[in-house]
Formats: structure tokens, sequence, C-alpha cells
């Protein structure tokens, strides 16, 4: 069975970092695109950023380009959405989802989220 | 950049066929993928590829495409269809990738 399970959320001060992290088990983290999608409270599903199977491409939403880093570490099994420069519209619950393939193919599994809260 | 246009709510009785849209100008060039989001939940695949059931999707649910709109069908509503459902397509002409529409919230009377 394929899970994915987000970690690293929590509240952070404006303009901090944060680093969040989504374990993956029953397939192989190389195989597939992954990607962060957030939803802010009470918003709708918003697309952060994906990371290609092969490892060698990434790709951000333009309100995240230039803060947020994307990346995998294949050992551990882990997603990671490395997260700078944060501001009240960073407020949300991140998913991590894994495509069906690569490409145009439809995110077919979700994590849970975790909570980032943006805040004084 | 592209934007999928879905109207904020749509409120069937319980038997009845809600129809959910999604709007773009070129969407037939598009593959759309259909998301439910029940109340406090993750989103679950329904449709992908326009017209493809996701796996364990009732039959009652189905998707098709004509000029500038997919449509997510759901026939027979029942009280558990009651969700958010949102729309998304691969943007392959930019580096944005993907796009999710506003989302649809489906009301069971």
């Amino acid at each position: 069975e394929e899970q994915l399970v987000e970690s690293g959320g929590d509240l952070v001060h404006p303009g901090g970092s944060l680093r969040l992290s989504c374990v993956v088990s029953g397939f192989t983290l190389s195989a597939y695109d992954l990607s962060w999608v957030r939803q802010a409270p009470g918003k709708g599903l918003e697309w952060v950023s994906t990371l290609n199977g092969r490892g060698d491409r990434t790709f951000y939403a333009d309100p995240v380009k230039g803060r947020f880093t994307i990346s995998r570490d294949t050992s551990k099994n882990t997603l990671y959405l490395q997260m700078n420069s944060l501001g009240a519209e960073d407020t949300a619950l991140y998913y991590c989802a894994k495509n069906q393939g690569s490409g145009s193919y439809p995110f077919a599994s979700w994590g849970q989220g975790t909570r980032v809260t943006v805040s004084s | 950049s592209y934007v999928l246009s879905q109207s904020p709510s749509v409120s069937v009785a319980p038997g009845e066929t809600a129809r959910i849209t999604c709007g773009a100008g070129n969407i037939r060039t598009k593959s759309v993928h259909w998301y439910q989001q029940k109340s406090g939940q993750a989103p679950v695949l329904v449709i992908y590829y326009d017209d493809h059931r996701a796996s364990g999707i009732p039959e009652r649910f189905s998707g098709s495409k004509s000029g500038n709109t997919a449509t997510l069908t759901i026939d027979a509503v029942e009280a558990g269809d009651a969700a958010d459902y949102y729309c998304q397509v691969w943007e392959d002409t930019s580096d944005h990738l993907w796009v999710f529409g506003g989302g649809t919230k489906l009301s069971v009377l």
C-alpha cells in the first residue's frame, strides 16, 4: 500500500524558514514525479512545486519561486520542501502528492498534510 | 497564466444529477483531472484524462469535455458525495506545470 506522510509544519515568524518532509512507502521515489500542493485556510488547492522522477528537473509556482526548494533523498525515501522568507500568504496545509507517472499524469496518492502557520 | 473557472457551488437533491463545470479558453487541448475533497480530508482523484474513472470510484461519476468546458457529472447523487470538487490541468507550455480550478462545493439538499 502506498503511503505518504508529511511532517515539519510549525508556527514560524514572518521572514523565517522551515523544511517540510514527506516520507513515502510502497513505491520507488525515483519512478514518479512528486509534488507539493498547499491549501490556505478556507481556500482551494494551489500547486506549489514538482520534482521529476529522474530528480533532475524542478518546477515552482510563481508565488514561491526563488524562496522554496524541492529536493529528495532516495536513500531515506523522503521528499523535502525547504521554505525560506516565509510570509503570511504561505500559511496553509501542505500536502505531498505522488503523480501517477511523469508529466501530465494525475496526482494519484496524497498525504494527509502538514500545517504551516506564519505569524508574529 | 492559465486560469480554470469553476462555479463556487452546486446544490442538488439526493437522487438527482450534479454537473460541475470547469472552463478555460483552450481546455480542449488539455487533459483534465478531477479531485474530490471531503471536509477535513485530503483530496482523492476521481476522474483522470477527461473521462477515465479512478480506481474505486463508483460508476455514477463520469467526466466529459466539450468546447471550452470540462464537466464532472455525478448521477443519482448521494449524501456522501457532498464535497469540494477541483479540476486540474497540466500546463506544459510554461514552467507553471499544474493549475487547479478554484473548486466547487457540492451540497446535497
